[in-house]
């Protein structure tokens, strides 16, 4: 079984800029997460998605963070315009319902300059 | 609030030493609580899940318990390969998110 996929693996940035990152869940999960971890730190959810509607998304920096999940698949995760502060890794996991075990993606490591 | 908070930091152990990793959880209505692996540069590979004071899992030299206010991971006879970072996470009350610890880095030495 194919695991959750997630692109591109890694971007560098200019502070100001827009970047986003796209996520493929496991097949068949309906719910889908957007974690932001910090180097040193644990995963700090940012949105969580249901189907095609969100779920949670109380930690999502709003003004600049966006995110979607289209026909309850693929998700893409939107930061305009970044920060140095957006400089983490964003990892993407997903599980057959809530509150399932959660599979994570490799991560995209952004780099914000 | 919910609050994870692992301990120590960091472990650095020679092969065959056994240890245990402590994750202490403060939350309302424990529904759930996790084990991962992460290994530099993955992400967090799932490990066990523990649903009430008691409870116990085992997977090969890793053995997770619960108690109320905390969990162990033990780590027997670790081997090289068993280096990581090892983060404990809850899930609690109504909510469907998990709070995360920081995480426990766990170095092996041959």
């Amino acid at each position: 079984e194919a695991g959750v996929a997630q692109s591109p693996r890694y971007k560098i940035i200019e502070k100001r800029q827009s970047v986003a990152f796209w996520c493929n869940p496991i097949s068949g999960h309906a719910t889908l997460y957007w974690y932001q971890q910090i180097l040193g730190q644990g995963p700090k959810l940012l949105i969580q998605f249901q189907n095609n509607g969100v779920v949670d998304d109380s930690q999502l920096p709003k003004d600049r963070f966006s995110a979607e999940r289209l026909k309850g698949v693929d998700s893409t995760l939107k930061i305009q315009p970044a920060k140095l502060e957006d400089s983490a890794v964003y990892l993407c996991a997903s599980s057959l319902s809530s509150p399932e075990t959660q599979y994570f993606g490799p991560g995209t490591r952004l780099l914000v300059l | 609030e919910d609050q994870v908070t692992q301990s120590p930091e960091a472990l650095r152990l020679q092969e065959g030493e056994s240890s245990s990793l402590n994750c202490s959880y403060t939350v309302s209505g424990l529904r759930g609580l996790f084990w991962y692996r992460q290994d530099p540069g993955k992400g967090p590979e799932f490990l066990f899940t523990l649903y009430s004071a008691g409870e116990e899992k085992e997977k090969e030299r890793l053995k997770a318990t619960l108690t109320k206010k905390e969990s162990f991971l033990h780590i027997t006879a670790p081997k090289p390969e068993d280096s990581a970072t090892y983060l404990c996470a809850v899930q609690a009350g109504g909510a469907q998110k998990l709070v995360f610890g920081q995480g426990t880095r766990l170095t092996i030495n041959p």
